[in-house]
């Protein structure tokens, strides 16, 4: 069974651009979760959607936002990127979510904003 | 904010011989799991252990879980080579409807052949 994939695996980016990374997680997998990874903070959530809707949020800024479609796959976007957005971007998706089973990691997206 | 904190934070041994990582966390838990990270690419799940749970097993694997002291260990036996990665333990808070995984620092584990 194919496993949670995101797109694209590298991105580089100007100051100020926006960007939108996709991710299709496993078939039958409702809950997709995107998490943020930098040296200096490591992994930190940024939101989770389970059936379209947005369950929980971590503290970033209103920049980063995303959206689940009906089929599960789900985007983020970035707008007005920073330096500091550089990082790897991870998907994980669950079937209900981690209350009850792992997730499963995509290999992630790395963003380098210039 | 990060919750767990791992220790150590690098750890190095030789093949063969066992590796133990502890978590501690902060906050009252519906569950804990650990991952394995190689350079830099994506998390892989390891385990789950609910907080009703003491101990689990999964292969070469064994978790400890102790909500009294909030803290957790991942001993891995008879390392391989293959081993070699970060490992995080990750919470999920107990609250009702929180999904999220909050992840500790990590462990970088690397076994000599």
């Amino acid at each position: 069974k194919a496993g949670v994939t995101q797109t694209p695996r590298y991105l580089i980016k100007t100051r100020g651009q926006q960007v939108t990374l996709s991710c299709s997680p496993i078939s039958g997998h409702r809950s997709v979760s995107w998490y943020q990874q930098t040296p200096g903070q490591g992994l930190q959530f940024l939101f989770e959607y389970f059936s379209e809707t947005q369950r929980n949020k971590g503290n970033f800024p209103g920049r980063f936002s995303g959206r689940q479609f009906s089929n599960s796959r789900s985007e983020m976007n970035v707008s007005t990127l920073e330096l500091g957005d550089s990082a790897l971007y991870l998907c994980a998706s669950s079937y209900l979510g981690g209350r009850d089973y792992g997730y499963t990691f995509g290999s992630g997206t790395r963003l380098t904003v210039v | 904010s990060q919750q767990g904190e791992e220790d150590p934070q690098a750890l190095s041994i030789q093949e063969g011989e066992n590796a133990t990582m502890n978590c501690s966390y902060k906050t009252s838990i519906n569950n804990l799991q650990w991952y394995r990270q190689n350079s830099g690419r994506g998390l892989v799940h390891l385990i789950l252990i609910r907080s009703n749970e003491r101990e689990k097993h999964s292969g070469r694997l064994r978790v400890t879980l102790d909500t009294s002291k909030k803290s957790s260990s991942l001993l891995i036996t008879a390392s391989r080579a293959a081993d070699t990665a970060s490992y995080f333990c990750a919470t999920i808070f107990s609250g009702a409807g929180s999904y999220q995984l909050t992840f500790g620092k990590g462990t970088k584990l690397s076994v000599i052949p």
